[in-house]
């Protein structure tokens, strides 16, 4: 199974930076995602890691370490339209690669 | 491209009434979909895996003869739930996995709203 321990809530300010960890226990690791979801809307994708590493793409970067069980999203020059909630994912090694969720890190940008 | 769809995006039901919701992938070919319930301030809860052309794979706690689901094609599946209760008002998402390996992330339809009353 999988287990997946992420904050329930963080603030930050318009402008800065803010980072979200994500652990996760796993019987069987194929890749973590990092998904937003505003309230009442379905997720969207934001990043995918499956190596160590990071990977940056536009304001928001995703932090790997496998060994550690340990991912980081990065958001940069935060913008009002941020506050949502923040998904971190575990895909398994089975044939069907379900996603495991966290219960989401809900974000608040205050101006 | 990658675009999922789901039908309707809100319904409110009498409860013992069956609901339908569909789940289409308008632009690739889902040979898997994935039916998750979401409650209010809580994150997704994966119902059932859904396989075109044979049963869908249950997860433990959810009742599979309540929760009909049939992906009779490669862009198509359904859930229904059937004789709703007012707990099982939630809301439902699908998400669709393309069947090329190239992509990893699962895509999500917009999700449905069900009331029961």
């Amino acid at each position: 199974g999988q287990n997946i321990d992420q904050p329930t809530e963080m603030t930050a300010t318009e402008g800065a930076i803010v980072q979200i960890n994500c652990t996760y226990q796993t019987s069987g690791f194929n890749g973590l995602f990092w998904y937003q979801q505003h309230a009442g809307e379905a997720p969207t994708f934001l990043s995918y890691n499956v190596l160590d590493g990071l990977e940056e793409k536009g304001r928001f970067s995703s932090f790997l370490s496998r060994s550690k069980g340990y991912s980081y999203l990065l958001l940069k020059e935060l913008q009002m339209k941020d506050s949502a909630s923040y998904l971190c994912a575990v895909r398994d090694r089975g044939s069907a690669r379900q996603l495991t969720f966290g219960s989401g890190t809900q974000l608040t940008v205050l101006p | 491209g990658a675009v999922v769809s789901q039908h309707p995006s809100r319904v409110i039901c009498k409860s013992g009434t069956s609901v339908k919701i569909e789940c289409r992938s308008l632009d690739f070919q889902a040979t898997t979909m994935f039916w998750y319930r979401q409650f209010p301030k809580q994150s997704l809860m994966l119902m059932a895996t859904s396989n075109e052309g044979s049963k869908a794979t249950y997860e433990q706690g959810v009742e599979k003869d309540k929760f009909l689901i049939n992906h009779a094609s490669l862009t198509l599946s359904t859930l229904t739930v059937t004789s709703a209760h007012p707990e099982d008002s939630s809301f439902y998402i699908c998400s669709a996995k393309h069947s090329s390996q190239n992509y990893n992330e699962q895509f999500f339809g917009p999700g449905t709203r069900l009331t029961v009353l």
